[in-house]
């Protein structure tokens, strides 16, 4: 069974700061990596979509990568801003990280 | 825009009694999801739907869930009875049939069940 873990669990940074959110997994055979927005009592929201035969995509000031030999992803946020603040979520098809909660300071 | 839909968003029952939640996935995805979200964790797979067909519902509790997709569009979770332990939010997703590296899942906005 694939194993999804992402560190830190919690993240504070002041607004305009550059940060990377990180994602492992166990099992290096997969088909793709998603990285989702949870706000409080929300749904998920899809941030971005790597292919397994993809090194990185990005939108906006979002940039996800994918090593699969190593069985890491990164998400790199530029320029924080308050509105950032949420629930970064990782999953590995259906298997799910616990997500890193991110707070953006004024 | 093309959303998931589920209903209701919030429920609040009696331990021993029972509950069903509907999602209605974006039109044409023939992949549809369950998950189970317990407070500080992340989407634990419930089921999984290709079309109507159940393609996974190992951790699906089968002694008191139940789910179903009968025209393989809109699909129905349903707890019976439900326990204390069972509240949490439960989560819908969808995604197209296509190529298994394109698949890219869409969430509805959840139902929060809590049971008393």
């Amino acid at each position: 069974k694939q194993e999804v873990t992402q560190i830190p669990a919690a993240l504070s940074v002041p607004e305009g700061e550059n940060l990377v959110l990180n994602c492992s997994f166990t099992d290096s055979a997969i088909y793709n990596l998603q990285w989702f927005r949870q706000d409080p009592g929300k749904g998920l929201t899809s941030l971005l979509l790597i292919q397994s035969s993809q090194r990185e995509q990005t939108s906006g000031r979002l940039n996800a990568s994918l090593d699969k030999s190593s069985g890491r992803s990164t998400l790199y946020i530029a320029a924080s801003q308050p509105g950032d603040s949420a629930t970064y979520l990782c999953a590995v098809t259906v298997y799910f990280g616990t997500g890193t909660s991110l707070t953006v300071i004024p | 825009e093309a959303e998931v839909a589920q209903s209701p968003r919030y429920k609040i029952t009696e331990k021993s009694q029972a509950v069903a939640f509907w999602c209605d996935p974006i039109s044409g995805h023939a992949t549809l999801y369950w998950y189970r979200q317990i407070l500080g964790q992340g989407p634990e797979l419930l089921v999984q739907f290709q079309d109507e067909s159940v393609v996974d519902d190992s951790q699906l509790p089968k002694d008191r869930f139940s789910a179903e997709r009968l025209k393989g569009v809109d699909s129905t979770l349903k707890i019976q009875p439900a326990e204390l332990g069972d509240s949490a939010m439960y989560l819908c997703a969808s995604s197209l049939r296509g190529r298994m590296e394109h698949n890219e899942q869409f969430f509805g906005p959840g139902t929060r069940l809590t049971v008393l």
